[in-house]
């Protein structure tokens, strides 16, 4: 099966910087999302990330190093709206997502 | 941009009786639908595959004639869960995109449904 690791918690004050890194193992690799999830809410999108590399998205960005099944997304200038479940998810040789179990940012003023 | 929307948004159930969760994908053609579920504090857990107008493909461990999953058209799957129990509350959310192999190409998640068998 799949394996897709991140930390459970992260907690950060508001103007602050907040790494989450995801690190997977998976049976074959066509990209890395991350997604950005509110309680009782649907995922919605943040990034993707096929090759190595740096992908920037205004106070969003995202690492991927396919060599060591790595990826973080960088979290710049936190506001209060960013306290939510981020979501790393690989999509494997068959297309189909796997979802790490999610980590929950607080951001505290 | 692309939309997906579910309905209903949350049902409760008696035990023993049939549900059905309509997603639709309202401004693109779906080739491809996904069903997952999310229990509390846990993550989202592919449940099935389906492509219009073919069998849905389950995962492992997912009873297919528990959750009966439609696909009849490009714009529109449904999933039934029959003779629902408690255990089967939970979040459901599905996910639509245009073409399953385009490396480039996202899922667009629907707003999910609650479901609460009591």
């Amino acid at each position: 099966g799949q394996n897709i690791d991140q930390p459970t918690e992260m907690t950060a004050t508001e103007g602050a910087i907040v790494q989450i890194n995801c690190t997977y193992q998976t049976s074959g690799f066509n990209g890395l999302f991350w997604y950005q999830q509110h309680a009782g809410e649907a995922p919605t999108f943040l990034s993707y990330n096929v090759l190595d590399g740096l992908e920037e998205k205004g106070r969003f960005s995202s690492f991927l190093s396919r060599s060591i099944g790595y990826s973080y997304l960088l979290l710049k200038e936190l506001q209060m709206k960013d306290s939510a479940s981020y979501l790393c998810a690989v999509r494997d040789g068959d297309y189909k997502l796997s979802f790490g179990a999610g980590t929950t940012v607080t951001v505290r003023a | 941009g692309a939309v997906v929307s579910q309905h209903p948004s949350w049902v409760i159930c008696k035990s023993g009786t049939s549900v059905k969760i309509e997603c639709r994908s309202l401004d693109f053609q779906a080739t491809t639908m996904f069903w997952y579920r999310q229990f509390p504090k846990q993550s989202l857990m592919l449940m099935a595959t389906s492509n219009e107008g073919s069998k849905a493909t389950y995962e492992q461990g997912v009873e297919k004639d528990k959750f009966l999953i439609n696909h009849a058209s490009l714009t529109l799957s449904t999933l039934t869960v029959t003779s629902a129990h408690p255990e089967d509350s939970s979040f459901y959310i599905c996910s639509a995109s245009e073409t399953s192999e385009d490396l480039y190409n996202e899922q667009f998640f629907g707003p999910g449904t609650r479901l609460t068998v009591l």
